[in-house]
């Protein structure tokens, strides 16, 4: 059973560029976290999402941030016209239930805008 | 003033030593949890209290409600116990967002 699996690891963009993270479940987790972690500063809360549905998504910049969780496939997280402040890594969570006890981390993706 | 606060910000101690990170928190909370983040950026969840006192091989963790204080200790500390430990809580009300300590650089030399 494999754990949370974040793809890329490392993921370097210029600045306007759009990058595109993604995050694939434990099996049988339907639902996923996402956090950002800036240098030299604790982890953030972005989105919650089960499958398909976005049920918070109260720490989402309110412009070029959008997560997606589709019925198929990984979940996604999308910047839009990257700016050097989006620097910064970005880790995935999954559990199979809400409240679960356990979370369970991705090994994060590290992304550099240029 | 951050409503999750650790304390101390860095630890470094003699392998063998035993360890205490503390965890404050200003709201309320209907879970607390604690992480590892390894050197390489790895997280790990360790546990997940609401009430009382949890144990998992060397690693204790406690929780006081009335005084919004948790404690993670670490008994007989190794060196591969070196990592960043965070205390994070999820608001009471039903919301699954984590609100995240700065954490805890914690150093432990041979």
């Amino acid at each position: 059973n494999a754990g949370v699996m974040q793809n890329p690891r490392h993921l370097v963009r210029r600045r306007g560029q759009e990058a595109r993270l993604r995050c694939s479940p434990m099996k049988g987790h339907s639902h996923v976290y996402w956090y950002r972690q800036l240098p030299e500063e604790g982890l953030k809360f972005m989105v919650y999402l089960q499958k398909e549905n976005i049920i918070d998504e109260s720490g989402m910049p309110k412009e070029r941030f959008s997560a997606e969780f589709p019925k198929e496939g990984p979940s996604i997280l999308r910047i839009q016209q990257v700016v050097r402040g989006d620097s910064a890594a970005y880790f995935c969570a999954s559990s199979p239930f809400k409240g679960n006890e356990k979370l369970f981390f991705g090994s994060g993706t590290q992304l550099s805008v240029l | 003033k951050n409503e999750v606060e650790q304390s101390p910000q860095n630890l470094t101690a003699q392998e063998g030593e035993f360890i205490t990170i503390n965890c404050s928190y200003s709201v309320g909370i209907s879970a607390l949890h604690w992480l590892q983040q390894h050197p390489g950026g790895g997280i790990v969840s360790l546990f997940m209290l609401s009430s009382g006192k949890k144990k998992h091989g060397r690693l204790i963790a406690t929780i006081n409600i009335q005084e919004k204080h948790s404690s993670l200790h670490i008994t007989a500390s190794h060196p591969r116990d070196s990592a960043v430990y965070i205390c994070a809580v999820r608001s009471q009300g039903g919301s699954e967002k984590l609100v995240f300590g700065k954490g805890t650089k914690l150093t432990v030399n041979p």
